[in-house]
């Protein structure tokens, strides 16, 4: 089941300008994980927030939850054309049952123009 | 290096046909799943595995199955590939299942 949704699906920026990212998500989670994919290539782990943070920062990347609204966002300040790429949230989900999923949305398609 | 290692990287084959994609890792990670990626689907998990000797089904098992004998290796098996499997495939392995997934690289599977 997709447990988490990106929005929007493209995004298209200049080069140097801030990109934002959102994902919201349906049930309670522990962790909130953001990936990035280039094209046809593996997904590739960029930052993970806990349920009980709130923001947190990586470099030129800025992750902010919100468990109260279920979403998150991921900001990627002064953008250059190497961040082409697509961004994806993944949530825990336990179900019960045995049931231990990460889950994916479907993604976000940066394209940044240099 | 640590690394997630898939072969074939590409797969042209036949409805029918039984095949075998390996997956392997370097970490000594305990899990490991493998995902498909569809154009307007994402990502979908077909199996995962907590440990040696433990799998269980993701969204979309149908068609599939897995084995885990070992620590460092977690084989997709087709046993009759049909086209509806034509698709990209990722392996993943991680410390445990909320922790960061390694990805390999992918295999593309076509299924003709």
């Amino acid at each position: 089941s997709q447990q988490g949704e990106e929005d929007p699906q493209a995004l298209s920026i200049q080069e140097g300008e801030n990109a934002t990212m959102n994902c919201s998500y349906k049930t309670s989670i522990n962790n909130l994980q953001w990936y990035r994919q280039n094209s046809g290539r593996g997904l590739v782990h960029l930052i993970l927030i806990r349920s009980n943070e709130r923001e947190k920062h990586s470099g030129r990347l800025r992750v902010t939850l919100d468990t109260s609204k279920k979403s998150s966002s991921l900001l990627i300040t002064a953008s250059r054309a190497a961040d082409t790429a697509s961004y994806f949230c993944a949530t825990d989900s336990y179900s019960g049952a045995g049931s231990y999923q990460l889950t994916f949305g479907k993604g976000t398609k940066l394209s940044v123009i240099p | 290096e640590a690394q997630v290692t898939q072969n074939p990287r590409y797969l042209i084959t036949v409805t029918g046909k039984k095949l075998t994609v390996t997956c392997s890792q370097n970490m000594n990670h305990e899990y490991m799943s493998w995902y498909r990626q569809d154009p307007g689907l994402g990502l979908r998990q077909i199996y995962y595995s907590m440990n040696v000797e433990v799998t269980d089904k993701g969204d979309v098992p149908e068609g599939y199955k897995v084995s885990r004998k070992e620590k460092r290796n977690f084989p997709l098996i087709l046993e009759s590939p049909s086209p509806n499997q034509t698709s990209l495939y990722f392996c993943a392995s991680s410390l445990g299942w909320r922790q960061p997934q390694h990805f390999g690289d992918g295999t593309r599977l076509s299924i003709l």
